[in-house]
């Protein structure tokens, strides 16, 4: 079974400021991840994915983030925030095991990312 | 249509009634899901289909059904609606590859009230 777990509900920060929204997953095989974003009364769309290789993946918009398979950790980052990046940000896995017929997609609760001027 | 298209875009039900959510996708993605999105529970997943013609059940089948005639039209019906099927409705479609990853594509939602 996997899951994902998103520690933070709400991270508030200061516009130009960085920021780290954490993500920790358990899989008993290997995963892929990612992190999706979903602006305010929208649908979510892709940041960035780790599939394999680098375990430092960067994404769009600035973001990057880091695998790290012995803390089954992704958190993601960015060293300056925009007002514009105020949104929510899910964390999500998936396995090479197509379990039940379908490769399952866990998705974590979510994080709003407020970013204050 | 570029993507993932869903319709309507909000709907106010009365419980009991019958509603069809419609989603349609132009990439020819084989897979396609149906997620439920409430506040501090994130997406659960309702049904999904990995091809034309098959379907299956999430986390959370009960009330609703799916049907998937063709690639690209992915409907979620609900028979008789109660006010617990208040809720935002994502459509999103996947590659179903291993090199896709699990990586899906999103609709931008219906968000259904039902009073």
């Amino acid at each position: 079974a996997q899951s994902v777990t998103q520690l933070d509900s709400q991270v508030p920060v200061f516009e130009e400021a960085p920021v780290e929204l954490r993500c920790n997953y358990s899989s008993s095989v290997s995963v892929y991840l990612f992190w999706y974003v979903q602006y305010p009364n929208q649908g979510l769309q892709l940041l960035l994915k780790y599939l394999s290789g680098s375990t430092l993946v960067k994404g769009i918009n600035g973001f990057e983030a880091e695998f790290n398979k012995s803390q089954t950790s992704f958190h993601l980052r960015k060293p300056s925030v925009h007002i514009s990046d105020t949104a929510e940000y899910f964390c999500a896995v998936s396995d090479d095991a197509y379990s039940g017929g379908y490769q399952k997609v866990t998705f974590g609760t979510g994080t709003k990312l407020q970013v204050i001027p | 249509i570029a993507g993932i298209t869903q319709a309507p875009t909000s709907q106010i039900l009365a419980a009991g009634r019958r509603m069809t959510l419609r989603c349609t996708q132009d990439m020819r993605h084989n897979a396609m899901y149906w997620y439920r999105q409430d506040l501090g529970l994130g997406l659960r997943l309702i049904h999904y289909s990995n091809t034309a013609g098959t379907t299956g059940k999430g986390e959370v089948p009960d009330g609703y059904s799916v049907s998937r005639a063709n690639t690209d039209d992915f409907p979620l019906t609900l028979a008789s609606a109660v006010p617990s099927q208040t809720s935002v409705y994502f459509c999103a479609s996947s590659d179903r590859s291993t090199l896709a990853g699990g990586e899906q594509f999103f609709g931008p939602g219906t968000r259904l009230t039902v009073l």
